[in-house]
């Protein structure tokens, strides 16, 4: 069975730190991970995704992902936060027609 | 490109009646679009898949014959709430997989807040 966990419902930074969104997933087989962002009553903008090429994945709005295998981990990071950011974020992981979502995290920006 | 469509964005009904929510491709052909529903503060729960021309495949728990779900085109996916009731009430949301794209590039609509009164 596969499966992604997302570690925090809700993470708070201030404007200009270091976001760090962590997921971490199991699948038999390798997987395919995605990060998508939700903003309030629209549906979903994939941000990056992870397609068995590169383990470090770059994405829109200055996102970007470390897949590592050993920990079977995902995590999100950004280097300095905008207000802009702040958003619900879910890790998916997609594996023969099946997509699976993350719990998701919410993203608070502090000014 | 690969923007998927949702109609209506909102709507509210009264109980025991039924509401169409439309998904459309607008500018790619979709093989599979998926149903998703998302209750307030909470992730997407996959309802159904459905491939054009051919039954919807649906999720353990979900009633088939109070979500309908027609994929009569390859660009058009309709999910029917029948005898809509208060605890219908939630956020859909469509999304497609392109024809001439790998399987694992969803789409997302925009989604539909239904509101069951």
């Amino acid at each position: 069975a596969q499966s992604v966990t997302q570690l925090g419902s809700h993470v708070s930074v201030s404007e200009g730190a270091l976001v760090l969104l962590r997921c971490n997933y199991s699948s038999s087989v390798p997987p395919y991970l995605f990060w998508y962002v939700q903003y309030p009553n629209q549906g979903l903008q994939l941000l990056l995704k992870y397609t068995s090429a590169a383990t470090l994945v770059k994405g829109i709005n200055g996102f970007e992902a470390e897949f590592k295998k050993s920990e079977t981990s995902f995590h999100l990071t950004k280097p300095s936060a905008h207000m802009s950011d702040a958003a619900e974020y879910f890790c998916a992981l997609y594996n023969n027609n099946d997509m699976r979502f993350g719990a998701g995290t919410r993203l608070t920006v502090k000014p | 490109g690969a923007v998927v469509s949702q109609h209506p964005s909102r709507v509210i009904c009264k109980s025991g009646t039924s509401v169409k929510i439309e998904c459309r491709s607008l500018d790619f052909q979709a093989t599979t679009m998926f149903w998703y529903r998302q209750f307030p503060k909470q992730s997407l729960m996959l309802m159904a898949t459905s491939n054009e021309g051919s039954k919807a495949t649906y999720e353990q728990g979900v009633e088939k014959d109070k979500f309908l779900i027609n994929h009569a085109s390859l660009t058009l996916s309709t999910l029917t709430v029948t005898s809509a009731h208060p605890e219908d009430s939630s956020f859909y949301i469509c999304s497609a997989s392109n024809l001439r794209g790998p399987s694992y590039e969803q789409y997302f609509g925009p989604g539909t807040r239904l509101t069951v009164t």
